[in-house]
């Protein structure tokens, strides 16, 4: 069965200081994989997605950035956190012509 | 674009009421999916059901039912004799059909319920 995993679960980073969140899938291959970001209260923000290796399209210009080292690696990261970064980073994995996503545990981002 | 509205932000209901959930939808896709998916206090995700434009069936699942309406663009969920474990935000989801490659869901902004035992 596919599992999705994120780390850290929490993370509480100064304003400025560099961001690497990681998200990895097993037991599928050539996922396309998501990052959404969930601010207090709020619903989800699509960021970032990827179709393959390499291959990453941004939905909202912003601080953020994202890569796809591996098949099933998918990176978001950041070179200097802004307040406005805090929230809730959840990471997905869906397959091609097939729309539902599957979300991984999240991580918690606090920066102060 | 795209839209979808759940308009009730948070719901209470006593345990073992029924509850509905709203959800209401704009696409100009005649072809298109919708999601509903739980997300716990633990913040995870639970994808809990898909339905395609093209079948209208209403569909059950244990305590939960969900009504798909094309002539209204509603897509509500209902959660019969409800529990505590209940308890949780809602998303209602949406995708429009766009070929490989494109495969994004636009939700709404959540409902939370709280079930109170």
């Amino acid at each position: 069965s596919q599992t999705i995993h994120q780390w850290p679960a929490t993370l509480v980073q100064p304003v400025g200081s560099p961001l690497s969140l990681e998200c990895t899938v097993e037991g599928t291959s050539n996922p396309n994989l998501y990052w959404y970001r969930q601010a207090a209260g709020r619903g989800l923000q699509l960021l970032f997605y990827s179709v393959g290796i390499g291959q990453i399209s941004s939905e909202v210009p912003q601080n953020l950035s994202a890569s796809r080292p591996q098949d099933r690696q998918f990176i978001l990261s950041s070179k200097k956190l802004l307040l406005s970064d805090s929230g809730f980073y959840l990471c997905a994995w869906g397959v091609a012509g097939v729309y539902e996503q599957y979300f991984g545990p999240g991580t918690r981002l606090t920066v102060t | 674009a795209q839209k979808v509205t759940q308009a009730q932000t948070e719901i209470s209901v006593v345990e073992k009421e029924d509850v509905t959930l709203d959800c209401v939808y704009e696409t100009r896709d005649t072809t298109y999916y919708l999601f509903w998916y739980k997300q716990p206090p633990s913040g995870e995700l639970v994808f809990l059901i898909r339905r395609n434009s093209f079948d209208e069936q209403n569909e059950i699942s244990g305590r939960y039912s969900w009504n798909f309406q094309k002539s209204t663009s509603s897509f509500n969920f209902t959660i019969t004799a409800s529990q505590v474990v209940d308890s949780a935000v809602y998303f209602c989801a949406l995708s429009e059909f766009s070929g490989f490659g494109n495969e994004k869901l636009t939700f709404g902004t959540g409902t939370r319920l709280t079930i109170i035992p």
